[in-house]
């Protein structure tokens, strides 16, 4: 069975320093990956994505997170934190199944003055 | 275009009450999912449906139902609420294709307290 794990339910950092989420799935085939972020109250939007070819994947407001077969990580970084970061954070894992999604159980940021 | 829509927004029910959820999105996808949101767990996916009249099993089924009638909406229903469904349940939808251009889109969520 796939499984999504996330380092840290909440990670603190100030503003403008860099932001490092952890994601590491547990497949034997590499399934699709994805970053959702989730705003106070509302949905889950999806920040990005991995399918296939370049294994540095950007996405929107300057996030980006690299795929890394040998170590079964796709962690997610920003070099510099802005206020309007703080948000829950969820990786996920396409099984390739329906598209279903299995998800990690979500980190926390907080970003401080 | 509104995209995923869920109805109601917030409800509180009293152990044994039954509810229908209602989901519709306008982006004409095949596939639609619920999932539960709890704290310290992630989401968790109730049911999927992959078509009109179609609809499986997820990872968490039990004290749901689930009904696709229509291609634009999926019905989550809790026939005799318990506190454990207490949640937040998320609604998403996606199109059929290359596995590659599947995302799933999100409603905003419905809040459901039982006492």
């Amino acid at each position: 069975a796939q499984s999504v794990t996330q380092l840290g339910s909440h990670v603190s950092v100030s503003e403008g320093a860099l932001v490092l989420l952890r994601c590491n799935y547990s497949s034997s085939v590499p399934p699709y990956l994805f970053w959702y972020v989730q705003y106070p109250n509302q949905g889950l939007q999806l920040l990005l994505k991995y399918t296939t070819g370049a294994t540095l994947v950007k996405g929107i407001n300057g996030f980006e997170a690299e795929f890394k077969k040998s170590e079964t990580s796709f962690h997610l970084t920003k070099p510099s934190a802005h206020m309007s970061d703080a948000a829950e954070y969820f990786c996920a894992a396409d099984s390739g199944t329906a598209s279903k999604l299995t998800f990690g159980t979500g980190t926390r940021l907080q970003v401080t003055l | 275009n509104a995209g995923v829509t869920q109805t109601p927004k917030f409800r509180v029910l009293k152990t044994g009450q039954s509810m229908t959820l209602l989901c519709a999105q306008d982006m004409n996808h095949e596939y639609m999912y619920w999932y539960r949101q709890d704290p310290g767990m992630g989401l968790r996916l109730i049911h999927y449906s992959v078509g009109e009249g179609t609809t499986a099993k997820g990872e968490v089924p039990d004290g749901y139902n689930v009904s696709r009638l229509k291609k634009q909406n999926f019905l989550l229903g809790l026939e005799s609420a318990a506190p454990s469904q207490t949640s937040v349940y998320f609604c998403a939808s996606s199109h059929w294709g290359p596995r590659a251009k599947n995302i799933q889109y999100f409603g905003a969520g419905t809040r459901l307290s039982v006492l």
